[in-house]
């Protein structure tokens, strides 16, 4: 069981919007401004999309964004397109426990 | 450009040992905190190890700690995971990857991973 919990799975059609929460603890999330997401599609390594929770990384295109709101982080894709379907993982640095994950969302593309 | 290159997975039996490296280039390798992260088939991502610049500091997830040894060499800009004691449970594409703790201990580069099996 992963520590921050993720929906398994999120849809959306073309050029719609959709969210992907992520609810850790005040030992994680809450605790700090160090929450990242990773873009992980089939058979490739995760790739590193937000970082301090809303920094979107060089290149990442600015239909990505992140926040949060005490426990929970979030991750929005506007504009949605058919790359963007993938797993979608996110992570907080946790102090002594170092980094904690979780579980992903798999993102579909309608 | 930055480069990671994992090698040394295999399949090894239940107790056994194996040993992976990540070849790093494209930046100054001993100016970075570097980790290894394990993704057990059709799972979710695991912190595993990481390892400071100097290599003399070095952490663990509780369920390795004790069976997996982290290390660099930064003259040779290479990382390493010595893995002991193996179980069904270490089965997994390990990955080796930058810490950027400027921007928020996030990973920034991921190798292409190495696949351990663990299986009699």
């Amino acid at each position: 069981q992963s520590a921050l919990t993720q929906p398994p799975s999120a849809s959306g059609s073309p050029g719609q919007s959709v969210t992907i929460s992520c609810t850790g603890t005040s030992s994680d999330v809450g605790g700090y401004d160090y929450v990242s997401w990773y873009q992980q599609h089939p058979g490739k390594a995760p790739k590193l999309i937000i970082y301090e929770v809303s920094k979107r990384s060089s290149g990442v295109p600015d239909r990505f964004s992140g926040s949060k709101s005490g426990n929970t982080a979030s991750l929005t894709v506007s504009g949605l397109q058919a790359e963007d379907e993938a797993d979608y993982y996110c992570s907080s640095y946790a102090g002594i426990k170092h980094w904690v994950f979780g579980g992903g969302t798999k993102l579909t593309v309608l | 450009e930055v480069q990671l290159v994992e090698s040394g997975g295999g399949l090894v039996q239940p107790g056994g040992s194996l040993r992976l490296s990540c070849a790093a280039s494209g930046f100054t390798f001993d100016s970075y905190y570097m980790s290894w992260v394990r993704q057990a088939p059709g799972k979710g991502l695991e912190w595993v190890a990481k390892i400071k610049h100097d290599g003399i500091e070095k952490y663990y997830v509780d369920s390795v700690s004790g069976r997996f040894t982290i290390a660099r060499d930064n003259a040779k800009n290479s990382l390493f995971l010595q893995m002991n004691s193996l179980r069904a449970e270490d089965t997994a594409v390990y990955y080796c990857a930058r810490v950027r703790y400027s921007s928020g201990w996030s990973f920034d580069y991921w190798g292409q991973g190495a696949l351990v099996t663990v299986s009699s």
